[in-house]
């Protein structure tokens, strides 16, 4: 699986948006971008995930450079809700189903009131 | 709907001694992972059970072993303790039929694993 960067930690007022870098210089051409986040004491939570097209959805928009190389996971209008450790994860489709992940230390997203 | 359930909570152990961890997956899912969390760290993946074979495993010697059951929980065991087990436990379930890109999973609250 292609290794990722990410900042440890980042701060951002509440209200504003909340862009969290992610560098993947040796993806693969089908290797995947998948985010997740952890909240205190709970478990990691899907946010959402893509291959080379931008992608939104409720949660969040994933930015993906033409060269893939590289995104950012964009939370329009953080709330202190939103504080938690952010992953970025590269991997490729195996089929038949989730495959296992393997998290790195992620970014700590700290949302300032 | 019941998300993924984990028991027990807590759990403290001494050295060389086995442990016992459940999670029942999420209802409608039937592909159970369990993952090890060390304070400060990402969580790591243990192995993967679907259709009750085990059929992913991640960098983890054979002292970790899994089960699951014909109605999708699972158990983790761990053998032959160590200090370093210490950590949180996680089990995440999705779809064995998810689509062919989608790699949701769905994560229980942990287990604590305190070995002394």
């Amino acid at each position: 699986d292609a290794k990722t960067t990410q900042p440890p930690s980042m701060d951002c007022a509440e209200g504003r948006a909340a862009n969290l870098p992610c560098n993947h210089s040796t993806i693969s051409g089908n290797e995947y971008v998948y985010w997740y986040r952890q909240i205190h004491s709970q478990g990691p939570q899907y946010i959402i995930h893509g291959l080379k097209n931008n992608e939104t959805n409720e949660m969040a928009s994933l930015i993906i450079t033409e060269d893939r190389k590289s995104s950012t996971l964009i939370l329009p209008h953080a709330t202190l809700r939103d504080t938690a450790v952010y992953y970025c994860i590269v991997r490729p489709y195996s089929g038949g189903g989730a495959d296992g992940l393997t998290f790195g230390k992620g970014t700590h997203l700290i949302i300032q009131p | 709907d019941a998300g993924v359930t984990q028991s027990p909570t807590h759990l403290i152990k001494t050295r060389g001694q086995q442990v016992t961890l459940r999670c029942s997956p999420k209802s409608g899912h039937d592909t159970v992972s369990w993952y090890q969390q060390a304070l400060g760290q990402g969580p790591q993946f243990i192995f993967q059970y679907y259709e009750e074979e085990e059929r992913q495993r991640g960098n983890f010697p054979d002292r970790f072993s899994g089960h699951q059951f014909p109605n999708y929980s699972s158990e983790l065991n761990v053998n032959a303790l160590l200090l370093g087990d210490s950590a949180l436990y996680l089990c995440a379930s999705s779809s064995g039929l998810a689509d062919f890109s989608y790699n949701e999973q769905f994560f229980g609250p942990g287990t604590r694993l305190t070995v002394l």
